[in-house]
């Protein structure tokens, strides 16, 4: 069965510091997608990234980046120069390609508190 | 706008009586599913659909009802609501249920349930 651990449970950082959020994922499919997602404090969620097991390129978005990783089965995520509005709690998650139920397997979160 | 809808976003009820949770998304997607959110748990899902009057159990069914008679609707059915119900729900869908996992899932805002 897929497994999505996120160990952080809770981070806290100052404005400007740069922050690693972690995500170790298990699955025995060789074709998956990862994503993740950001929940802030009003409750929707929103997409950040999506990523299939075969392009393991690094992915820069402004100042978000992520890491895949299949040798250490990680899809880290890293805000560079943090600010207030990227306090929330963060999700990874796992997609099988061929699963008929299509489910999302996410982390527990972790939650991001940006200090001013 | 192109978006998942979700009412009520707040309720509190009593156990055991019966309430409908609705969901519907207005971009034609074929595929729709119902999660959960617990501390600690992440998102799991309840049930989800691939198409029109296709229906099946996700990871965490006991205890809920869905139907499928609309593309874009797709209502969670609480018929004896109890306490371990409380939690966070939210609707989602993706537009391709052929491509399993490869599809961003559009998540609605999320309906608070609480369940005296």
């Amino acid at each position: 069965a897929q497994k999505v651990t996120q160990a952080q449970t809770e981070i806290s950082v100052v404005e400007k510091e740069d922050v690693t959020l972690d995500c170790v994922y298990e699955t025995r499919d060789t074709t998956y997608y990862l994503f993740w997602y950001k929940q802030p404090p009003s409750g929707e969620l929103v997409f950040l990234i999506r990523r299939n097991s075969f392009d393991e390129q690094n992915e820069i978005s402004g100042r978000y980046s992520w890491n895949f990783q299949k040798s250490t089965s990680s899809f880290n995520f890293t805000i560079t120069a943090s600010q207030v509005v990227d306090s929330a709690v963060y999700f990874c998650a796992l997609s099988e390609a061929y699963t008929g139920r299509r489910a999302l397997t996410f982390g527990s979160g972790t939650r991001l508190q940006v200090q001013p | 706008e192109a978006q998942v809808t979700q009412n009520p976003r707040y309720l509190i009820t009593v156990t055991g009586k019966k309430l409908t949770v609705t969901c519907s998304q207005n971009m034609n997607h074929e595929y729709m599913s119902w999660y959960r959110q617990d501390p600690g748990l992440g998102l799991r899902q309840i049930y989800y659909s691939m198409n029109v009057e296709v229906t099946d159990k996700g990871d965490v069914p006991e205890g809920y009802k869905v139907s499928r008679k609309e593309k874009r609707n797709f209502p969670l059915i609480l018929e004896s609501p109890s306490p371990n119900q409380t939690s966070l729900y939210f609707c989602a869908s993706s537009p391709d249920a052929g491509l399993a996992g490869r599809n961003e899932q559009f998540f609605g805002p999320g309906t608070r349930l609480t369940v005296l």
